[in-house]
């Protein structure tokens, strides 16, 4: 069975610092794994997504999460929060090779931006 | 219309009425979803359909009935639901891509339902 665990259900940082939102997952073969967002009132937002390809990868907004096999770690990341980043993050996971994946959600991370 | 739409997107209905909420989607996909996203908790798959095709039942109360007329079109009808259902409801459509890549899902703002 895969599982994600996001640390941390809610994150403060001053504008201009860097983010940071830890996610760790657990699944019996190679993962998939996605950062979505939520912003107030809307619903998930693609950020961006690892298939097994670079393990470095970036999304939009400025966002990149790095894939980590020896740690099982999938954090995201960017370098200067902005106010409108102030949103909700879910770390997604999902066991599939194509068809209709079957995403697994962690518990989401709230990020709060102080001006 | 763009991407994923759904209707309505706030809904309050008693212990004893029967509603349903619609899901839309204008992206050419073949395969859609219902979530269910409760407070503190994650986001729980309910439903897939492909190609019309329901693929997934996670454990669901027979009080929420989903239905797929086509590919594009994706309800959850809602009867006798409890106070406990009171959450969002989102809708996710996707390209099968069988074979190929993992394909994205792409979400719908959601309804808020409300049951008293």
């Amino acid at each position: 069975a895969q599982s994600v665990t996001q640390l941390g259900s809610h994150v403060s940082v001053s504008e201009g610092a860097l983010v940071l939102l830890r996610c760790n997952y657990s699944s019996s073969v190679p993962p998939y794994l996605f950062w979505y967002v939520q912003y107030p009132n809307q619903g998930l937002q693609l950020l961006l997504k690892y298939t097994s390809a670079a393990t470095l990868v970036k999304g939009i907004n400025g966002f990149e999460a790095e894939f980590k096999k020896s740690e099982t770690s999938f954090h995201l990341t960017k370098p200067s929060a902005h106010m409108s980043d102030a949103a909700e993050y879910f770390c997604a996971v999902s066991d599939s090779f194509g068809g209709n994946e079957k995403l697994t959600f962690g518990t989401g991370t709230r990020l709060t931006i102080i001006p | 219309e763009t991407g994923v739409t759904q209707t309505p997107r706030h809904l309050v209905m008693g212990m004893t009425n029967k509603k349903s909420l619609k899901c839309e989607q204008h992206l050419g996909h073949n395969a859609m979803y219902w979530y269910k996203q409760s407070a503190k908790k994650p986001l729980e798959l309910m439903f897939v359909y492909n190609f019309k095709e329901q693929t997934e039942n996670n454990s669901v109360p027979s009080r929420f009935s989903p239905e797929c007329p086509n590919s594009s079109h994706l309800f959850l009808h809602l009867h006798t639901l409890q106070p406990e259902d009171s959450a969002l409801y989102l809708c996710a459509s996707s390209q099968d891509g069988s074979g190929g890549p993992v394909d994205t899902q792409y979400f719908g703002p959601g309804t808020r339902l409300t049951v008293l």
